[in-house]
């Protein structure tokens, strides 16, 4: 089944104390997203990968990484996370970049 | 900066016919998609319009007026599930090709 598959689907975790959260797609597309939704602010972009090693910064990249080694995989990296990282994340990939495919989410709350 | 603008709640009945608009502003102009997203779950791809007109997909169509920066999603013959949230997003026709979502609409279809 072609799938996004986001690990972990919920998160508890405490300020600093580096987490990553993990993005798998087996469809082979070359385009991967993180984006993170907040209540009446929609879906927001973190980083962006157009291929393996190409990675782009999106509206809300402070305080967050990113790697693109292998086409399939797209981790997000909190190094020090904060309060105010609390929300649900989604990984999306794309073939052309036109629709994506999202991942099921990840709730992060860090006290 | 990019803004798009749609409507935060909209209400309908079963069997009736609902349209929820968008207009953006944005620096560079690629194509506009709409996602649905049920509370708890992923969004999901709808449908992308790169070119002016009409796009049609069964029950649902979205419409794109490149000269007005403007757009809608049309919903036919109103089911009970399609009671979600919607969103527009732009692709930008930057080197990265980014995706800019609206704040979503909520749909209520009431029987």
């Amino acid at each position: 089944e072609a799938q996004v598959t986001q690990n972990p689907r919920y998160l508890i975790t405490v300020t600093g104390k580096k987490l990553t959260v993990t993005c798998s797609q087996n469809m082979n597309h070359e385009y991967m997203s993180w984006y993170r939704q907040d209540p009446g602010l929609g879906l927001r972009q973190i980083y962006y990968s157009m291929n393996v090693e190409v990675t782009d910064k999106g509206d809300v990249p402070e305080g967050y990484k990113v790697s693109r080694k292998e086409k399939r995989n797209f981790p997000l990296i909190l190094e020090s996370p904060s309060p105010n990282q609390t929300s649900l994340y989604f990984c999306a990939s794309s073939f052309s970049g036109n629709g994506y495919t999202f991942g099921s989410g990840t709730r992060l709350t860090v006290v | 900066g990019q803004s798009l603008e749609q409507p935060s709640e909209v209400t309908a009945v079963e069997g009736a016919i609902v349209q929820i608009n968008c207009t953006y502003q944005t620096s560079g102009f690629y194509g506009l998609s709409w996602y649905q997203q049920h509370d708890g779950g992923a969004p999901t791809f709808l449908s992308y319009n790169a070119l002016d007109g009409l796009e049609e997909t069964g029950r649902f169509s979205s419409f794109l007026s490149r000269s007005d920066s403007y757009g809608y999603l049309l919903l036919q013959e109103l089911q009970m599930k399609d009671s979600a949230s919607y969103f527009c997003a732009v692709r930008l026709d930057t080197g990265r090709r980014a995706l800019t979502f609206g704040s979503g609409t909520r749909l209520q279809v009431q029987p």
